[in-house]
């Protein structure tokens, strides 16, 4: 499976800012997935992101407020913008992996706490 | 809206003893499911199955999928204070172009006390 690496590991942010969250592969992927995991709560997806088109938003996110740059088949970021409490979660990156259709492997996660 | 439910949502037994975490799903375009092990952070890929009847095993780790009536469990037997964990079921489908999505349950909290 593919080595994912995600920068920031964890951040504690002021109300109104903004973050980046990287996330690195080994390995050339198309498609790459950016989800939210809030407090108690399960992971939800925010996002596809394929290398050389628009990312592909799921329903309650927006690109204003997450936006999405892939500018290679390895590299994604994501940003959390005009930050609130309520985005306070941990939030993870994920590629599809080796030869295993429909099974995501999984970045180290990024913990993001909004004061 | 497709549904993914999980029970029990906690879980706390003693070493040495076997588990049963349930997976329950309510989809439409159903591909597959998969078992995610989570400590800390970062899920980690257990099992996927596509096909009722046949269980995948991977030491104390088993699993299997009944696609009739639309669950998965997941047995761990003589657990370990390290099986302590979220595990998470996702059942995949098909969301058109050929592509495919994920659907989350809320997890199994596992804890396992000597």
């Amino acid at each position: 499976s593919a080595v994912i690496s995600q920068k920031p590991s964890r951040d504690i942010c002021q109300r109104g800012t903004s973050l980046t969250i990287q996330c690195q592969v080994d390995s050339q992927v198309t498609m790459m997935f950016w989800y939210r995991q809030q407090p108690g709560q399960s992971l939800t997806l925010i996002a596809t992101a394929n290398q050389g088109s628009e990312a592909t938003y799921e329903s309650g996110f927006v690109i204003d407020k997450f936006p999405i740059s892939r500018p290679n088949l390895t590299f994604s970021t994501l940003t959390v913008s005009n930050m609130s409490p309520e985005d306070s979660s941990i939030y993870l990156c994920s590629v599809e992996g080796g030869g295993r259709p429909d099974t995501q492997y999984f970045g180290p996660g990024t913990r993001l706490t909004v004061l | 809206e497709d549904k993914v439910v999980q029970s029990p949502l906690s879980l706390v037994v003693h070493e040495g003893d076997t588990v049963t975490l349930n997976c329950s799903y309510e989809v439409t375009n159903f591909r597959s499911l998969l078992w995610y092990k989570q400590e800390k952070k970062a899920p980690t890929f257990l099992f996927m199955l596509t096909s009722s009847g046949i269980e995948k095993k991977s030491g104390r780790l088993s699993s299997i999928l009944d696609k009739k009536e639309l669950f998965s469990i997941l047995n761990i037997t003589a657990t370990q204070t390290g099986d302590s964990a979220i595990y998470l079921c996702a059942v995949a489908t098909y969301s058109g172009a050929g592509s495919y999505q994920l659907t989350f349950g809320k997890g199994t909290k596992l804890s396992v006390i000597p």
